[in-house]
């Protein structure tokens, strides 16, 4: 079965950039989506289609694709931004979906 | 303004049943695929099926094929979860969530998740 492999953990201080990366080998000719996910909440799409983002998102989150590897940026973080972040996508049929692992962005 | 609204968790014995549903509002329902998306608590988030505009085209992952059934009933713009022989590794928060894309447009639309549902599978 298809899978996304992300890193467990990122730290940032405030006002730093935190990267997390998603790879997966259908990454090159299929979006990736990102997902931020606060304690007890629903997730809320940060990023879709590799690198565009949703209406009310903050500028500071951005993403970018290459290769078998997709990239969510977030720059200048803030405290608000710890959550945890999915990345998303299917495989390359397009048929089955795949969440990454999660990874815990901490901001301190 | 979208709507999805879930319905039908609960315990369930290991072995046992239980149907889901999610009640749509606010979009075009037979325009859009669907899909069932799952939390185990403490633990990250999982695709478990999804099911074309039409229902005749549905997917799943590994871990459940063969005793889920995702089906969708578009007259009453509804979307249903079949669970069977349920298993202490399916207790989760189950969401249903609408595709991102109008099947007619090809258009980028949104993504909107319900509130999810808690089903717990223990004796």
């Amino acid at each position: 079965s298809y899978e996304l492999t992300q890193p467990p953990s990122v730290s940032v201080s405030p006002g730093q950039t935190a990267r997390i990366t998603c790879s997966g080998d259908a990454l090159p000719k299929k979006y990736a989506y990102w997902y931020q996910q606060k304690s007890g909440q629903v997730p809320v799409l940060v990023i879709y289609e590799d690198s565009k983002r949703p209406s009310g998102i903050p500028e500071r989150f951005s993403g970018s694709s290459s290769g078998t590897m997709a990239t969510l940026t977030i720059s200048g973080a803030q405290v608000e931004d710890e959550a945890d972040y999915y990345c998303y996508s299917t495989d390359s049929s397009g048929h089955y979906s795949v969440f990454g692992g999660g990874t815990k962005v901490t901001v301190l | 303004e979208v709507q999805l609204l879930e319905s039908g968790g609960g315990l369930v014995q290991p072995g046992g049943f239980l149907r889901l549903s999610c009640a749509a509002s606010g979009f075009t329902f037979s325009n859009y695929a669907l899909n069932w998306v799952r939390q185990a608590p403490g633990k990250g988030l999982e695709w478990v099926s999804g099911i074309s505009g039409s229902g005749n085209s549905t997917f799943y992952t590994d871990s459940v094929k063969g005793r889920f059934t995702i089906s969708r009933d578009n007259s009453k713009n509804t979307l249903y979860l079949q669970m069977s022989s349920l298993r202490a590794e399916d207790t989760a928060v189950y969401y249903c969530a609408k595709e991102y894309y109008d099947i007619l447009t090809g258009f980028y639309t949104g993504d909107y998740w319900g509130q999810g549902i808690l089903v717990t599978v223990s004796s």
